[in-house]
């Protein structure tokens, strides 16, 4: 069964730094390119970032792209999400998410399992 | 960027009832629409992906159809455990982008 188990949230003071993690079990971690979407309070999914399988290729939202780095060891069934120069509009929960089938790179694959979430808040 | 439009933006509806949302992109997709139910204070699940087939363990009363641009998320008969709001998602090209949702109700 897919476990996908998030840390690393909490509150942090603006232009600070944060990283979470995603801890993978139950399937084989590095077959599968993995996300990180999230959401601000009372608002909708906004898609962050996906790195493939291999962690050959990443990719980011433009709200994030420069500030943020996905990354992942596959030897301990991990994703990161490394998050720079964080403001007050970072502020939501971040979930990592698989994709659905393995070894998907160029082929775009769907999201097809959610963490449960980790809660980030950037204030003062 | 891609720019996903779904419609309406909420809509409510009684137990039993046919009930129809859909999802419009900025430009062609071909079929990579997926679509997710999200309930309060819970993480997204994943209902549909190539905009038709269903995930494993999903029922067969939610059913997905459209292509290139224009795509719809039917529930046959709403239960209880439907109201949620619901999200469609292409995956075609990078950024990745989601629709603003559809938050279905309780008439």
């Amino acid at each position: 069964q897919v476990r996908l188990v998030e840390s690393g949230g909490g509150v942090v003071q603006p232009g600070r730094s944060l990283r979470l993690s995603c801890t993978a079990s139950g399937f084989t971690f590095s077959i599968y390119g993995m996300h990180w979407v999230r959401q601000a309070p009372g608002k909708g999914l906004e898609w962050v970032a996906i790195i493939w399988y291999d962690g050959s290729h990443q990719d980011y939202a433009d709200s994030v792209k420069g500030r943020f780095s996905i990354s992942r060891d596959n030897s301990k069934n991990t994703l990161y999400l490394q998050m720079h120069s964080l403001r007050a509009e970072d502020t939501a929960v971040y979930y990592c998410a698989k994709e659905s089938r393995g070894y998907s790179g160029y082929d775009p694959d769907n999201i097809g399992s959610w963490g449960q979430g980790t809660l980030v808040t950037v204030s003062s | 960027d891609i720019q996903m439009t779904q419609s309406p933006s909420s809509l409510s509806a009684s137990v039993g009832d046919r009930v129809t949302i859909t999802c419009r992109a900025s430009q062609g997709i071909s079929n990579y629409l997926a679509w997710f139910q999200q309930k309060p204070g819970k993480a997204p699940k994943s209902l549909i992906y190539a905009a038709s087939s269903l995930q494993s363990g999903v029922p067969s009363k939610f059913s997905g159809s459209g292509s290139g641009t224009d795509f719809t998320l039917t529930i046959s008969s709403l239960q209880p455990e439907d109201f949620a709001t619901y999200y469609c998602q292409q995956y075609s090209i990078y950024p990745r982008t989601f629709g603003q949702g559809t938050k279905v109700e309780i008439k």
